[in-house]
């Protein structure tokens, strides 16, 4: 079946340096979503990639949609401690099912 | 608040009982779903309704009973809970389809002891 691999699975980071994530499908996505979940909270929605090498970005985060629409990053420049949590991206299940398939997500902590 | 809300968040039973997770949508969502996160943070889809209506049953035990009495509101019932049930049960909804946006609910964390 369809899977989304996230690399790495763990980061430590000093405050003030950067992060990324890595987000890989085994097949072409319609669309990629990613979302942050704090520690001991619940996972928020925090953007949606659609188009073929799309390019977005929010504040210090980045993110990037593949020119093939199977990978995806998630860029964090100067971390700060309110980053930490753990990074999950996303991607509808293959065949027109509802269903969207979570990777295993980044845990980012920061040394402050 | 516009939100997902379900109850308990906090969840701690014996072996054998029996337990309900309620949630609700004031989002005016079609689509609810039910996730399992384990141990290691995997976040694991178990059911999907789109208004009232069945649409994703993934491989879980059938101790695990979703039901929808409309669009608004999906529990989860769980009957002769096992140790392996011990996670956090995610509640979550979004306009129908898998391009849409997950809003999920707090958590609710399971412990069977």
């Amino acid at each position: 079946g369809q899977q989304v691999m996230q690399i790495p699975q763990y980061q430590h980071v000093q405050e003030g340096e950067d992060f990324t994530t890595y987000c890989n499908s085994s097949t072409t996505l319609s669309n990629i979503q990613w979302y942050k979940q704090r520690p001991g909270g619940h996972p928020v929605f925090l953007i949606q990639l659609v188009k073929s090498g799309e390019v977005k970005k929010q504040k210090r985060l980045t993110f990037q949609f593949g020119e093939a629409k199977k990978n995806s990053s998630l860029h964090i420049t100067a971390t700060q401690t309110t980053d930490v949590g753990t990074y999950f991206c996303a991607g509808p299940s293959q065949g027109g099912s509802e269903k969207l398939v979570f990777g295993k997500g980044t845990k980012l902590t920061v040394n402050p | 608040d516009t939100a997902v809300s379900q109850t308990p968040k906090y969840l701690v039973t014996q072996m054998g009982n029996d337990k309900s997770i309620k949630c609700e949508q004031n989002l005016g969502h079609d689509t609810m779903y039910w996730y399992k996160q384990d141990s290691k943070k995997f976040l694991k889809i178990m059911f999907s309704y789109n208004n009232k209506e069945l649409i994703i049953n993934e491989t879980v035990p059938n101790r695990f009973s979703p039901k929808s009495p409309d669009k608004a509101h999906l529990n989860l019932h769980i009957n002769s809970l096992e140790l392996g049930d011990s996670a956090v049960y995610f509640c979550a909804s979004s306009h129908r389809g898998g391009n849409s946006p997950l809003h999920f609910g707090n958590g609710t964390r399971l412990t069977v002891t």
